[in-house]
């Protein structure tokens, strides 16, 4: 079955620290691959996303991702947390010729002082 | 440019009663899409719209409905409202093209009491 998986439901990471969040697909072709960040009461913003080409993807706020065809996966990183990025953060897949994203469950994340 | 827009932001509606929510998509997006958010269910596809067709539709009851408008605006229905249909309601726009960028308004919130 087609699906987006998000394994950590929670990470809390501290500031300055690094952050990845993992995400993976199951698909029988190569989607399109969105991360989406939700702060509580917002709307989705989208960090990045990729479609084809370079596989190191470079989103807003200091953020990026990396494609790997072999692995199934798109995993988010940013360098250097700052408390501004705890919210909840979406994986996200729309398949060729379809035109609605399937959503991982999400992962929150909590920054630390 | 406008982002997409969304009204009301927040309602309470009573079981039983029926309520409308609209969307602006950003200018120049013919696609319009909404999905529904729920602590339970995480985010889910509703529709989605193109130049006034319906193209897809989730997984939900005939209670949902929509429509799109000429100059691409978007009304969603829910009818005869139950409890379980409290949730963020997010709308969602993008050119119209499979893999385009997919932009999302604040939602609304919808509480069923």
């Amino acid at each position: 079955a087609q699906s987006v998986t998000q394994p950590d439901i929670h990470i809390t990471v501290s500031e300055g620290a690094s952050l990845e969040l993992r995400c993976n697909y199951s698909y029988g072709a190569t989607p399109y691959l969105f991360w989406y960040v939700q702060s509580p009461g917002q709307g989705l913003q989208l960090l990045l996303k990729y479609f084809s080409g370079d596989t190191l993807v470079q989103g807003i706020k200091g953020f990026e991702a990396e494609f790997k065809r072999s692995q199934s996966s798109f995993n988010l990183r940013k360098p250097s947390v700052h408390w501004s990025d705890a919210a909840e953060y979406f994986c996200a897949v729309v398949p060729p010729n379809d035109y609605k994203l399937s959503f991982g469950a999400g992962t929150t994340v909590t920054v630390r002082a | 440019k406008a982002g997409v827009t969304q009204t009301p932001r927040y309602l309470i509606k009573t079981r039983g009663q029926q309520v409308t929510l609209s969307c602006s998509p950003i200018s120049g997006h013919r696609s319009v899409s909404w999905y529904q958010q729920t602590p339970g269910q995480g985010l889910q596809f509703l529709f989605e719209y193109f130049s006034e067709t319906q193209r897809n539709k989730g997984n939900f009851p005939g209670r949902f409905s929509g429509r799109q408008f000429s100059n691409s605006r978007s009304e969603m229905n829910v009818s005869t409202l139950e409890l379980g249909d409290s949730a963020l309601y997010l709308c969602a726009s993008t050119s119209g093209g499979s893999g385009n960028t997919i932009y999302f308004g604040e939602g609304s919130w919808l509480t069923v009491v």
